[in-house]
């Protein structure tokens, strides 16, 4: 049983689109996160959602929005697709209380924007 | 807002070399996380610190916790080509991600 799954592994799309990435987790986890990996491997949140609540929305155009029908799941929508959204985008959740934040992540999803 | 930056950025080693990586942040954390990631795979957590100058050792992995709780390394004894990959730390509650070391072993 994978832990925390991310579809689709790959997605590749022209500038202009619209696409979503799903994220579910079988680990009970209060807390889920995105992030997104750049071409340099730099990690960078974007959302974390804690029992289907935001509670960090970093400086991310607004053309990406989480939702979170659930606490098991955390997708990830994202307008109007331009170039600069190609990365890999992780999934990950966590217990998130403050001394056991182990993250466990998703095998990623690498959106090439064409 | 806080950052977290690793040195060095890359490093190459001899099969058999000591590696270590630095983790140096901007301001106090209440703990610190380390993860490896693999070529084309995803983080995968190691160990996470709490304590002021902690020390955990896992095999040929010690990681180190600073007295004032600002900086982190991570020392691998005897590199193998299984450590191959970038290690990263991470702040409190995962939101900040130190710039990541990638490490490559030549057999």
């Amino acid at each position: 049983d994978t832990a925390v799954s991310q579809t689709p592994k790959y997605l590749v799309t022209q500038m202009g689109n619209d696409k979503s990435i799903k994220c579910e987790q079988n680990l009970g986890h209060d807390t889920m996160y995105w992030y997104k990996q750049d071409s340099k491997k730099f990690l960078k949140i974007m959302f974390s959602y804690n029992n289907k609540e935001l509670i960090i929305n970093e400086t991310v155009p607004n053309r990406f929005s989480p939702k979170s029908p659930d606490k098991a799941h955390l997708n990830l929508h994202i307008n109007s697709l331009e170039l600069g959204d190609s990365a890999v985008y992780f999934c990950a959740s966590s217990q998130g209380t403050v001394m056991n934040t182990e993250a466990f992540f998703g095998q990623g999803t690498r959106l090439t924007v064409v | 807002g806080q950052q977290v930056m690793q040195i060095p950025q890359y490093q190459h080693v001899q099969e058999g070399e000591d590696f270590t990586t630095y983790c140096n942040s901007s301001t106090t954390l209440s703990n610190i996380q380390w993860y490896k990631q693999r070529p084309g795979g995803h983080p995968v957590f190691l160990i996470q610190l709490v304590k002021s100058g902690e020390v955990k050792k896992q095999k040929r992995l010690t990681f180190q916790f600073g007295e004032a709780k600002k900086n982190s390394s991570l020392h691998i004894t005897a590199t193998q080509t299984t450590d191959v990959g970038t290690y990263f730390c991470a702040g409190p509650r995962v939101v900040t991600f130190g710039t990541g070391t990638k490490l490559q072993v030549i057999p």
